[in-house]
């Protein structure tokens, strides 16, 4: 079955306590990228890598890294995370930046 | 960056009834497309339409596209319970590698 795989679901962190969500995916789409959802602010794109070694900066970058080491996974870390970072947060995998887009089921984070 | 705006946001209609979903935008875009989130879950495809294309059917799902007026509708014909979610519209921006997504419509079907 094709799909995207974050996890983990929910995470409740303290305010610059390193974290990691993952992201994995079947489908070998070149382009992957990572959203933020806020209630009001819809849908913005934080990071999207073109290909393995290839990431570029979306509209929302400020505090969050990126890598794409190798074509399925695309992790998303946080290295000092802040309570302004808590949101839904989505992964998505596609053949192309204009295609279909796959997301996965969400990370919900809190930062306390 | 530029985002659609979808119109309205929030909409609530009785089973049966047709649901029309508007988007309107403000670049040159490639392609425009739709998708369906179930509270809080990961945003599901529905359906895209090209640049060159002006209306296109899925099932109950109904899209056109205006190009000129920079505007794009979402039909759901006969609707059901199950049709209730948000619906976002997300432009290809030409020149941008990325979707653009706009702030949603929320749709409520009531039985």
């Amino acid at each position: 079955e094709a799909q995207v795989t974050q996890n983990p679901r929910y995470l409740i962190t303290v305010t610059g306590k390193k974290l990691t969500v993952t992201c994995s995916q079947n489908m070998n789409h070149e382009y992957m990228s990572w959203y933020r959802q806020d209630p009001g602010l819809g849908l913005r794109q934080i990071y999207y890598s073109m290909n393995v070694e290839v990431t570029d900066k979306g509209d929302v970058p400020e505090g969050y890294k990126v890598s794409r080491k190798e074509k399925r996974n695309f992790p998303l870390i946080l290295e000092s995370p802040s309570p302004n970072q808590t949101s839904l947060y989505f992964c998505a995998s596609s053949l192309g930046g204009f295609s279909e887009a796959f997301f996965g089921q969400g990370t919900r984070l809190t930062v306390v | 960056s530029q985002q659609g705006e979808e119109d309205p946001q929030a909409l609530s209609i009785q089973e049966g009834e047709n649901a029309t979903m508007n988007c309107s935008y403000k670049t040159s875009i490639n392609n425009l497309q739709w998708y369906r989130q179930n509270s809080g879950r990961g945003l599901v495809h529905l359906i895209l339409i090209r640049s060159n294309e002006r209306e296109k059917h899925s099932g109950r799902l109904r899209v056109t596209l205006d190009t000129s007026k920079k505007s794009s509708s979402l039909l759901i014909t006969a609707s059901r319970a199950a049709d209730t979610a948000s619906y976002f519209c997300a432009t290809a921006d030409q020149g941008a590698q990325k979707l653009v997504f706009g702030q949603g419509t929320r749709l409520t079907i009531n039985p």
